[in-house]
């Protein structure tokens, strides 16, 4: 299996502009997670999905940023418009998950994203 | 509100030593305890976990302790190995699929 892939590996763009952020769970998971990495607050969980619906979107930082899941084999995270407070590492994951079964991540490599 | 806290930022060991991370949570409603290591560009990966109704899980080299009535958990890694060196979070479940992560610990094996 190829794991989660993330594309792009980096984004650098300015300020104000739409940024798009994309990922491949592993196939036949049934959750998926956006993260993102910051120093001060580490992996910050912004959504997740579970069967392609989302079930929480409380840690979305504000109305700019959205996220879909149109089917179980993709997501995007879209910023619009972007600002330099956005820079950081956005992480995707995904799971299969159980109820009340101890749940582990498999994560992507993640999107450098820059906004100048 | 962090409810999985890292107080130490980083965390400097000589190769063959221990090194012992910690952690601390506040809600007591999480009831699986995980630890991911994550390396430069890479995206973190699984270590080892721990079920709230154990106190010690041991993988090779890795052990993890949890103390319930602290809410506190550390990784024990003995002996410490030069590739060790990576940021290492502390994660916990227990409402539903997602994890709630700590903001990690640099960790440095110096040869």
């Amino acid at each position: 299996d190829a794991g989660v892939i993330q594309s792009p590996r980096h984004e650098v763009t300015e300020m104000g502009q739409e940024v798009t952020l994309r990922c491949k769970p592993i196939s036949g998971h049934n959750s998926l997670f956006w993260y993102r990495q910051t120093m001060m607050r580490g992996l910050e969980l912004l959504i997740y999905f579970n069967n392609n619906v989302p079930i929480d979107d409380s840690g979305m930082p504000e109305d700019r940023f959205s996220a879909k899941m149109p089917n179980a084999s993709f997501s995007t995270l879209k910023i619009q418009p972007s600002e330099p407070r956005d820079s950081a590492v956005y992480f995707c994951a995904s799971s299969l998950y159980f109820s009340s079964a101890m749940q582990k991540l498999f994560f992507g490599s993640g999107t450098q994203l820059s906004v100048l | 509100d962090q409810q999985v806290k890292q107080n130490s930022p980083s965390l400097s060991v000589q190769e063959g030593r221990i090194s012992i991370l910690n952690c601390d949570y506040t809600n007591s409603m999480f009831d699986y305890f995980l630890w991911y290591k994550k390396y430069p560009a890479e995206g973190p990966t699984f270590l080892i976990s721990i079920s709230s109704i154990k106190d010690k899980n041991e993988d090779g080299r890795f052990t993890v302790f949890l103390n319930k009535s602290a809410k506190h958990l550390s990784l024990h890694i003995v002996p410490s190995q030069p590739g060790d060196s990576a940021v290492y979070f502390c994660a916990a479940s227990g409402d539903g699929p997602r994890l709630t992560f700590g903001e990690g610990t640099q960790l440095t094996v110096n040869p």
